[in-house]
């Protein structure tokens, strides 16, 4: 039972341009919801994380979107560059005082190609 | 701090064979979890632990794997007998625990190829 999914395996964008990556999930109990970057023979590393309280965080050249009615969330890259080329993988996290465990369940990850 | 330190970087084994993971997480981390990545499923949690306790290891395939944790700065992970499908790359990451929308910090993996 995939709790997050991440329905696109790739993605290619040309730089300058907008980077859309999308992310479903079905546990309506997910309070936090977080997207990692990942690059080749490195772990996965933090990029920007968004309450369910919220339905926009940004951070620099990132925006993350939470539509909480439908279950979605996105993030925006823009400009997309060279470097952002990595796998994306969205996660979520039912929150400890909400009777959840400190755990992550990720989705399957998209890999975004930006191209010159 | 060094980060979350993973050994070996590559492991390559028989099928039947032993294999033992490690992990040195970061130093005050209260949580320890290990993951694999598949390209089917993605990053699948495997087991994790709070102050070294096993919390949830519901991920856990099958019997042949195991997980410690005997102190605060060491985890293994363990397949005894391995498997092709056992293949895989295994993170094991760390977090302070707590509530909120931090992330974990993960290492850098152990790519396990059984043949």
């Amino acid at each position: 039972d995939q709790q997050v999914k991440q329905n696109s395996p790739s993605l290619s964008v040309q730089e300058g341009r907008i980077s859309i990556l999308n992310c479903d999930y079905t546990n309506s109990m997910f309070d936090y919801f977080l997207w990692y970057k990942k690059y080749p023979a490195e772990g996965p590393t933090f990029l920007i994380s968004i309450s369910s309280i919220k339905d926009k965080n940004e951070d620099g050249r990132f925006t993350v979107f939470l539509n909480k009615s439908a279950k979605h969330l996105s993030l925006h890259i823009v400009p997309s560059q060279p470097g952002d080329s990595a796998v994306y993988f969205c996660a979520a996290r039912w929150d400890i005082l909400t009777g959840g465990g400190n755990k992550l369940t990720f989705g399957t990850g998209t890999q975004l190609k930006v191209e010159l | 701090d060094a980060g979350v330190i993973q050994s070996p970087r590559h492991e390559v084994t028989e099928m039947g064979q032993e294999v033992t993971l490690r992990c040195k997480p970061i130093s005050g981390h209260d949580y320890l979890f290990w993951y694999r990545q598949t390209m089917m499923r993605g990053l699948e949690l495997l087991i994790y632990f709070n102050n070294n306790v096993p919390i949830d290891d519901s991920g856990m395939p099958e019997d042949r794997f195991s997980a410690k944790m005997p102190n605060a700065s060491f985890s293994t992970l363990k397949i005894q007998p391995s498997e092709p499908r056992d293949s895989a790359v295994y993170f094991c990451a760390s977090s302070p625990g707590g509530p909120g929308g931090y992330g974990y910090t993960f290492g850098s993996g152990t790519r396990l190829t059984v043949v």
